[in-house]
């Protein structure tokens, strides 16, 4: 199975800054890639699919990029609502997998 | 809108089985497929499975492929997932998830509320 690898772990950010969170495949999985957010206590939320294009209804201050095995969610200026950790998920090959979480805090 | 209602929680014994529906509005059922996707106490997230909405048709993660079974009623557009003898570590939370009717899409554009499976003796 394809192994999604993320980092940081934990990334902290002042508001008004820009994060940036990573996330490597152990192959290839072209573009066929997504980026989820997860508040405490609530279910996940789409941000990015296609490895780039925003989910309906996410600010514009999310992007992502990245094709093959490297990606990359950039939150160009984080507000105090982005507090959450993110999962990146490969869905190129069977199983989909996720990678381990980066919790973003604020 | 697009939502997806989950059953409520249960508490199971180690051994018994445990269904949970996922009950969908807002779109034509038959269109598109479920994922099912799992979250341990304090862990990230690990999928389970698919099921077609269209024709029924399934691909399980190995891990799970002799216990889980993933069925739907589309008269009642309802995404059913059962996993059978259980054990502790199953202890989780159990989201069901769209997929959305894109060519080559595999991720998951709603989710349901979750639904909370405890496995204790």
């Amino acid at each position: 199975e394809v192994i999604m690898t993320q980092s940081p772990a934990t990334l902290s950010v002042s508001p008004g800054e820009r994060a940036t969170l990573s996330c490597r495949a152990s192959q290839s999985v072209s573009n066929n890639f997504a980026w989820y957010q997860q508040k405490p206590g609530q279910a996940p939320r789409l941000v990015i699919y296609g490895a780039s294009t925003r989910a309906t209804g996410m600010a514009a201050r999310f992007s992502g990029s990245g094709s093959g095995t490297e990606f990359t969610l950039t939150i160009s200026s984080l507000q105090s609502e982005d507090s959450a950790v993110y999962y990146c998920q490969q869905y190129n090959d069977w199983p989909l997998t996720f990678g381990q979480g980066t919790k973003v805090e604020i | 809108q697009v939502q997806l209602v989950q059953s409520g929680a249960e508490v199971k014994k180690p051994g018994a089985s445990v269904k949970v529906s996922c009950r969908s509005s807002g779109y034509t059922f038959t269109s598109n497929a479920i994922s099912w996707v799992r979250q341990a106490p304090g862990q990230g997230l690990e999928w389970m499975g698919w099921i077609s909405g269209y024709n029924g048709n399934t691909n399980y993660a190995q891990k799970f492929r002799d216990r889980v079974t993933m069925t739907t009623d589309t008269s009642m557009t309802t995404a059913y997932l059962e996993l059978r003898d259980l054990r502790s570590d199953d202890t989780a939370v159990y989201y069901c998830a769209r997929v959305p009717n894109i060519v080559g899409a595999k991720h998951s554009d709603h989710w349901g509320q979750g639904t909370l499976v405890r496995v204790s003796s």
